[in-house]
């Protein structure tokens, strides 16, 4: 099994572009998320989903958005992107709530010009 | 206000002695912790699992205390080994079982030789 897939796994963006993370699952969980790890300030959850077709906002959602179209992928947008977007994003995903455990791919490193 | 706290200085250790982490949090009730493994440039790996019923959790040589009074998580790494030099992150359920993880900012180990 792959996992969790990010691609691509950097990226440069000149401010106000527009481009798509990708987040591809093969484990069929139900549950998946979207964080950004920024020096000092830890994990932050930007949107997340419960299944397909159901999404939600989390602690940083402004400047995303997600859909859920199948169980598998998972894709964050950035609409305008903005030099403060410059992170390191992970995609997790998780089967079920409760108690199970995230599954993280290995981030897309973003930076913002 | 919430806050999830992990000891921002690297804990520096010799080879075969006890690591010790330590996870406090305020305003917050979870029913359960989890501990992740993140090695540079990659993202975090699932390690452990308590739930706040439980007041020590073993696997390996790890080693997880959950004390809900102290609203504190100590995490040990027992006969410590170069291989166990990464940032340790310790994650809550935030609310009560769903899907909503925060994540306190990681506690980098170096292990001496």
């Amino acid at each position: 099994n792959a996992g969790v897939t990010q691609t691509p796994k950097f990226q440069v963006l000149k401010t106000g572009q527009s481009m798509t993370l990708q987040c591809a699952q093969d484990m069929n969980h139900e549950y998946m998320s979207w964080y950004r790890q920024d020096p000092g300030m830890g994990l932050r959850l930007i949107h997340y989903s419960v299944g397909a077709g159901i999404t939600d906002q989390g602690e940083v959602p402004n400047g995303y958005n997600v859909s859920r179209s199948t169980t598998e992928d998972f894709p964050l947008r950035l609409l305008s992107a903005a030099p403060s977007q410059t992170s390191v994003y992970f995609c997790a995903s998780r089967k079920g709530q409760g108690t199970q455990p995230q599954h993280f791919g290995d981030g897309t490193r973003l930076s913002i010009l | 206000s919430q806050k999830i706290e992990q000891n921002s200085e690297a804990l520096n250790i010799q080879e075969g002695k006890t690591a010790t982490l330590t996870c406090n949090y305020t305003n917050y009730s979870p029913a359960y912790l989890q501990w992740y493994r993140q090695d540079p440039g990659r993202g975090p790996v699932f390690l452990l699992l308590i739930r706040e019923n439980e007041k020590e959790k073993r696997k390996e040589r790890l080693k997880v205390t959950f004390d809900t009074t102290l609203k504190q998580s100590l995490f040990h790494i027992t006969a410590s080994q170069p291989a166990d030099s990464a940032t340790y992150l310790c994650a809550l359920d935030i609310a009560r079982g769903n899907n909503r993880l925060a994540f306190g900012k990681g506690n980098q180990v170096v292990v001496i030789p």
